[in-house]
């Protein structure tokens, strides 16, 4: 198995360009998430899916749309870029049971810069 | 805002020496898991705790869960050069996983 890919690695946009992260995993794994990742913070959750066409927002959602139109794959588009969406973006992915967490397993992340 | 928070931000150690890390939540949980983040690196699952879990062991590893305090705390024994890396508690509600802002672990050969 892949386990969880993200492409691409490394990007940069100018301010107002969209763009799409792509994220797929080959486990059937219900629930995908996408969380972003600023110098010395944790992770906020953008958005989320628990499964083929549910998606939801997470804390941090606006700027950011999201569908899942087959399991394997979660892309993260970003409307109309800004500076303030430098930072890197990691997608997981986990069996998710009645609302119960498991282990995520995460992708290498995209690092975005915006200019 | 965050659900989990570690403490403290950053610890400096020795190798050898044991490193604790606290994680505190705020609202009920049905498990609460730990992850490792090496520098430029995903996150990588350590350890899961369930709610009428107390303590859990995986190799150096020992986590202990108290939901009256809402607080859980991570040990790693014997410290090696090699666990230095930012460790993250994450909890969740129904369907939203939420981590902490992280621990800085520094191990000095």
């Amino acid at each position: 198995n892949a386990g969880v890919t993200q492409t691409p690695k490394f990007q940069v946009l100018k301010t107002g360009q969209s763009m799409t992260l792509q994220c797929a995993q080959d486990m059937n794994h219900e629930y995908m998430s996408w969380y972003r990742q600023d110098p010395g913070m944790g992770l906020r959750l953008i958005h989320y899916s628990v499964g083929a066409g549910i998606t939801d927002q997470g804390e941090v959602p606006n700027g950011y749309n999201v569908s899942r139109s087959t399991t394997e794959d979660f892309p993260l588009r970003l409307l109309s870029a800004a500076p303030s969406q430098t930072s890197v973006y990691f997608c997981a992915s986990s069996y998710n049971r009645a609302g119960v967490h498991n282990e995520q397993f995460f992708g290498p992340g995209t690092r975005l810069t915006v200019l | 805002s965050q659900q989990g928070e570690e403490d403290p931000q950053a610890l400096s150690i020795q190798e050898g020496e044991n490193a604790t890390m606290n994680c505190s939540y705020k609202t009920s949980i049905n498990n609460l898991q730990w992850y490792r983040q090496n520098s430029g690196r995903g996150l990588v699952h350590l350890i899961l705790i369930r709610s009428n879990e107390r303590e859990k062991h995986s190799g150096r590893l020992r986590v202990t869960l108290d939901t009256s305090k809402k607080s859980s705390s991570l040990l790693i024994t014997a410290s090696r050069a090699a666990d230095t890396a930012s460790y993250f508690c994450a909890t969740g509600g129904y369907n939203k996983l939420i981590f902490g802002a992280g621990t800085r672990l520094a191990v000095h050969p």
